[in-house]
C-alpha cells in the first residue's frame, strides 16, 4: 500500500462546476499538506499548502485537511478550461527533512 | 525569471552512456531537492541538500547516481551507465529553510530518454 493514495481519474466536468479532488494517507506523522498543479510535460506548480487540520482558502481554491480521517481535499469553484491539468497532493513532516511524498495525481478535464 | 531553472530540458541518450543534469535554485534558497517522476506517477524523492551538504539520499538513488551542490548554489545530478529504466522526468525543487522547508518550488524538469 502506498503512503498516499489518489484517484488517477480522469475527472471530466463542465465549465463552471465545483471540482472536488481528494487524497488519503497512512502516515500519521505528516504535518504539512500541499497541492500542486502540473500541466503536461511541465514541472509541478505549488497551489496551496496547509499545516495540520483545518481549511484554507485562496481565490477559487479551498484546501481541507482532516487528520483524524487521514483525508485531504482540494475544491475548485467556478472551474475553467485552463484548470485542466493533473493535480498532485503531497505531504511531509519536519522530522523527514520536509521531503515531499506525492500521490499519483488526478487528471482533471474542464469542458468548455 | 527568478524561478528554478533546469538544463537541459530534454536529453536522449543511449544505454550505457553517462548524463549530467543541472539545476539552478531560486536565489537564496538554501535547500535543494531532486525528485524523479515516471509517467502516470507522482514525483519520488531522490536526495536533498542543505547548502552544500547532501543530507539524505533515497534508496532509489543507486550507486550509478551522484549529486553535488558545490558552494551551495547550483546542483548537478549525474547518472553513469544509463539503463532504460532511468527514463523519467528529473525534477529539481528549492525551498528556504527559515520559512518552511515543505514550501518547495519546482523547476520545469529534465526529461531523460534512454534508448
Amino acid at each position: 500500500q502506498k503512503e498516499v493514495e489518489q484517484d488517477p481519474g480522469p475527472l471530466s466536468v463542465p465549465e463552471g462546476a465545483i471540482v472536488s479532488l481528494n487524497c488519503t494517507y497512512s502516515n500519521s506523522a505528516f504535518q504539512y499538506f500541499m497541492w500542486y498543479r502540473q500541466y503536461s510535460r511541465k514541472g509541478p506548480e505549488l497551489l496551496m499548502y496547509t499545516y495540520s487540520s483545518g481549511n484554507k482558502e485562496d481565490g477559487r481554491f479551498t484546501a481541507q485537511v482532516d487528520k483524524s480521517s487521514k483525508y485531504i481535499s482540494l475544491f475548485i469553484r467556478d472551474s475553467q478550461p485552463s484548470d485542466s491539468a493533473t493535480y498532485l497532493c503531497a505531504m511531509s513532516d519536519r522530522d523527514s527533512s520536509y521531503k515531499l511524498i506525492f500521490g499519483s495525481g488526478t487528471r482533471l478535464l474542464v469542458r468548455p | 525569471d527568478t524561478g528554478v531553472s533546469q538544463d537541459p530540458r530534454h536529453k536522449i541518450t543511449k544505454r550505457g552512456q553517462n548524463v549530467t543534469f543541472r539545476c539552478d535554485p531560486i536565489s537564496e534558497h538554501n535547500r535543494l531537492y531532486w525528485y524523479r517522476q515516471t509517467l502516470g506517477q507522482g514525483p519520488e524523492f531522490l536526495t536533498y541538500f542543505q547548502n552544500e551538504a547532501q543530507l539524505e539520499k533515497s534508496r532509489l538513488l543507486s550507486d550509478r547516481f551522484s549529486a553535488e551542490r558545490p558552494k551551495g548554489s547550483f546542483s548537478t545530478l549525474e547518472i553513469q551507465r544509463t539503463e532504460q529504466g532511468d527514463s523519467a522526468m528529473y525534477l529539481c525543487a528549492s525551498s528556504l529553510r527559515e520559512l518552511a522547508g515543505y514550501e518547495q518550488y519546482f523547476g520545469p524538469g529534465t526529461r531523460l530518454t534512454v534508448t
